[in-house]
This record gives C-alpha cells, sequence and structure tokens, in this order.
C-alpha cells in the first residue's frame, strides 16, 4: 500500500547547498507534481510532468529543476539552496480519468539556514 | 492574485453537529473541484470532488454544494465527528491543463467533544 512515496522526509541544509528530493510512485500514473506548503500560502505547484519525458512549469517554478527518470520517480532539485526555499514539499500523481484524484505522498520537510 | 480562497482559517464544531467549510474561487474556466484532508506530518488525501456541472455530491457524511453563479462551494460534514478534525483543502482544476490543482489556503477545523 505504498501509493506515493517521498524520501527523504527532513531535511536541513545550508545557503547554497544542493539537494534532490526523490519521489516514486507505484499506480502505473502518467502525471507527476511537485508542490510546496508554505504558512497561510495552500499548496502551490511547483513544477509538473503531465507524460513521461516531459516537464512544464508551475506557479513557482523559480530555483528548482525537475527530472523524470521514469514513469514511476520524479525528482526536484534543489541547485543552491535558499532560505526561501524552507517548506514543505510535497510530490502527487495523477491517473487517468476525471474520476480519479491526485495521489500525495507524505511530504518532505526542508529547512534552509 | 489567490484564485481558490478559503476565508476562514479555522472552524470549532462540536461533535455530532454540522461543519459547513467554504470556498470562493474566481477562474471561471475550473470545471471540476475537490476537497482534500490532511492530517500533521501526513500528505492530503482526497475527500470529495465535484463536477461543474453537478449542484451536489454526496458521499457518506460529507457533501459538497457547487454554485457556479456565485463561484462558491462548500462542504458539509454531518455529523461531525472527532477524527474529522484537520486542515481541509479546497481545489480547483480546469481539466484541460493535465490537471494541474490550485489550492486554497485550508480551513483548520477542530471537533470538539
Amino acid at each position: 500500500n505504498a501509493g506515493v512515496t517521498q524520501t527523504p522526509k527532513f531535511q536541513v541544509l545550508k545557503t547554497g547547498q544542493s539537494m534532490t528530493l526523490q519521489c516514486a510512485q507505484d499506480m502505473n500514473h502518467n502525471s507527476m507534481y511537485w508542490y510546496r506548503q508554505d504558512p497561510g500560502m495552500g499548496l502551490r505547484l511547483i513544477y509538473y510532468s503531465a507524460s513521461e519525458g516531459t516537464t512544464d512549469k508551475g506557479e513557482v517554478p523559480n530555483g528548482y529543476n525537475v527530472s523524470r527518470l521514469n514513469k514511476r520517480e520524479f525528482s526536484l532539485r534543489l541547485e543552491s539552496a535558499a532560505p526561501s526555499q524552507t517548506s514543505v514539499y510535497f510530490c502527487a500523481s495523477f491517473g487517468q480519468g476525471i474520476s480519479q484524484p491526485q495521489h500525495f505522498g507524505d511530504g518532505t520537510r526542508l529547512s534552509i539556514l | 492574485d489567490q484564485q481558490v480562497k478559503q476565508n476562514s482559517p479555522s472552524l470549532s464544531v462540536q461533535e455530532g453537529r454540522i461543519s459547513i467549510l467554504n470556498c470562493d474561487y474566481t477562474n471561471s474556466m475550473f470545471d471540476y473541484f475537490l476537497w482534500y484532508k490532511k492530517y500533521p506530518a501526513e500528505g492530503p488525501t482526497f475527500l470529495i470532488s465535484i463536477s461543474s456541472i453537478k449542484d451536489k455530491n454526496e458521499d457518506g457524511r460529507f457533501t459538497v454544494f457547487l454554485n457556479k453563479s456565485a463561484k462558491h462551494l462548500s462542504l458539509h460534514i454531518v455529523p461531525s465527528q472527532p477524527g474529522d478534525s484537520a486542515v481541509y483543502f479546497c481545489a480547483a482544476e480546469n481539466t484541460g491543463t493535465a490537471s494541474k490543482l490550485t489550492f486554497g489556503t485550508g480551513t483548520r477545523l477542530q471537533v470538539t467533544l
């Protein structure tokens, strides 16, 4: 009953360090997403991948890069972390059909000092 | 520009009573609406959804109402139970856009004994 798995669950970085957040789904979903959640801001879309081999920017892409490694895996990279990127990051996947909602992982809590 | 708004950050309801959570949106291109529930340290989990061609959808204790002319939707929980205490996010989607969700800022529901 894995669904969407995110690693790591917690991470502390120093300003300027790099980091890759990993996400894998086992539901054979085509689409995958990265969101960040900040206090009072709800969840905001960073990047998404509508299908294997494609990636597109969301609402807040600056400072991030993504890789859709294969159908199962979608990683988010911070090349040079900044304190403004302190947040909780959620990965989600989506299956076909309007009645299929996005499934979320349990998040990665990232602090940048 | 907040396209999905949840104007009540918190709500407290007695066990057994009705909980009503509200959500407003501004983008008339949204045609599918979802409610997600989130417990601390977990990812959001899908609760209930409604298509713009309907004005009501019911699933057990949960009912979502949609008023397209007012660009307003609400989630009713009857009867409320202590296990319903969580943060509830309203989300909206234009189904022609790779299932990208736009989230509200969330309402924290506390169900008291």
